[in-house]
């Protein structure tokens, strides 16, 4: 059974960058899409963007110019990086594992999410 | 960006109801329309892909449909722990987007 669980600072401050760890366990990140979504307190859904093994990446067009994701295979860790982070972006953030291995249109798997608040 | 509306944004329901949420899109596209349940404090899980694929493990109580700009979620025989809040969700192109929520709880 695959599991996901993400990991990271619960409190980030203004202007700083946060940093969070999805580890993917039973099962390897190889072959499928990687996804980070988040959800502000109250909130809906807000897909942040995708990342496949060889590199390839999508981000969403509003986050494009602060996110980076990457993957580790040798260690089936997904992460994610956003800079300079505002109130805004305070959110439970999860990362959820791509239904179909060649492409990404839905997620089947999904980490437990983390919340993640920015104040100073 | 494709848009997506729901319709009811809550509704109330008893058990054994049959309930219908109504997800619209702001341009036409076939399949790439899946939907998830989220209870409070958890994870979305997905109920159908591809508009009308029920995922492995969700009752068959669940079931999708639609094309183009509607689509529509039924809930048959509400079950207790069916009372959550539904999110549709588009795949046909990117930024991926979903509906805002449509929240059933027990009348």
């Amino acid at each position: 059974q695959v599991q996901l669980q993400e990991s990271g600072p619960g409190l980030v401050k203004p202007s700083e960058t946060l940093s969070l760890t999805c580890t993917v366990s039973g099962g390897s990140i190889s072959n499928y899409y990687w996804s980070w979504i988040r959800q502000a307190p109250g909130k809906g859904l807000e897909w942040m963007g995708y990342m496949y093994p060889t590199g390839s990446t999508n981000y969403s067009p509003s986050l494009k110019s602060r996110v980076t994701m990457s993957l580790d295979t040798s260690k089936n860790l997904f992460s994610v990086r956003l800079r300079s982070v505002t109130a805004a972006d305070t959110a439970t953030y999860y990362c959820a594992r791509c239904r179909h291995g060649g492409a990404c249109y839905s997620w089947d798997y999904w980490g437990q999410g983390t919340l993640v608040t920015v104040s100073s | 960006d494709i848009h997506l509306t729901q319709s009811p944004s809550s509704l109330s329901a008893s058990v054994g109801d049959s309930v219908t949420i109504t997800c619209r899109a702001s341009q036409s596209f076939t399949r790439y329309l899946n939907w998830y349940q989220q209870k409070p404090g958890k994870a979305p899980k997905l109920l159908i892909y591809a508009a009308s694929s029920l995922e492995s493990g969700v009752p068959s109580r669940f079931s999708g449909s639609g094309s183009g700009t509607d689509f529509t979620l039924t809930i048959s025989n509400l079950q207790p722990e069916d009372f959550a809040t539904y999110y549709c969700q588009q795949s046909f192109n990117t930024p991926f987007t979903f509906g805002p929520g449509t929240t059933v709880d027990l009348k």
